[in-house]
């Protein structure tokens, strides 16, 4: 069975430009979740998606950034623009369903660099 | 709010050595606490769990005890080897958000043969 896919591994940008992470999540999961880590500092929730409806966008730092998963399949978080505190490893994680002892599937992370 | 303090790194030990890594936290009731483990250039990767008071997880020679009196969630292995060198994040789930995880910021621990 795939595991949780990111792409890209690795992002280089500069300060005001644009970047897309794109997130596969495992087949049949509705429920997707953005997570990064800033600064080498704790993981912090992003949003969570359930299929295509956004569940809980607390996390989400400012309106730079917007995620979406339309069909609720894949899903995409666009940083427009970007700034230098946007550095940091941008997570996705998903599970079949979101009961308490759901067990979450994380992919390997998108490094982002804002230069 | 929740918060998750574990100690910082980089913690290096030799091989076989006896591993600690603390973790405490803030929460109100009785949340579940998680360890996980990124190897380099992998994922998160559930190492263990307890989801309540006294409970002990285990996994892959690891242990955590969940201390309700002390608010801690300690990490434990009696012999590291070089292959656990990875970055060891401890994380709780409140009891009233099943989905969401709070995670502390992460040790990352050096073994060296």
């Amino acid at each position: 069975e795939a595991g949780v896919t990111q792409f890209p591994s690795h992002s280089v940008i500069e300060k005001g430009q644009t970047v897309t992470l794109r997130c596969d999540p495992i087949s049949g999961h509705d429920n997707l979740y953005w997570y990064r880590r800033v600064m080498g500092k704790e993981i912090k929730f992003l949003l969570h998606f359930v299929k295509e409806s956004k569940q809980d966008e607390s996390g989400m730092p400012n309106n730079r950034f917007l995620a979406e998963r339309t069909g609720g399949t894949y899903s995409t978080l666009k940083v427009q623009p970007a700034e230098l505190e946007d550095s940091g490893v941008y997570f996705c994680a998903s599970s079949q369903g979101a009961w308490a002892n759901e067990k979450l599937f994380f992919g390997s992370g998108t490094q982002l660099s804002v230069l | 709010g929740d918060s998750v303090t574990q100690m910082e790194g980089p913690v290096t030990l030799s091989e076989e050595a006896f591993l600690t890594i603390n973790c405490t936290y803030t929460a109100t009731g009785y949340p579940s606490l998680f360890w996980y483990v990124q190897y380099p250039g992998e994922g998160l990767q559930l190492l263990l769990k307890a989801t309540k008071a006294d409970d002990k997880g285990s996994n892959k020679g690891f242990e955590a005890t969940y201390r309700k009196e002390t608010t801690s969630f300690h990490l434990e292995k009696g012999s590291v080897q070089v292959s656990d060198s990875a970055v060891y994040f401890c994380a709780l789930r409140a009891m009233d958000s099943s989905y969401k995880l709070i995670f502390g910021s992460g040790t990352r621990l050096l073994v060296r043969p």
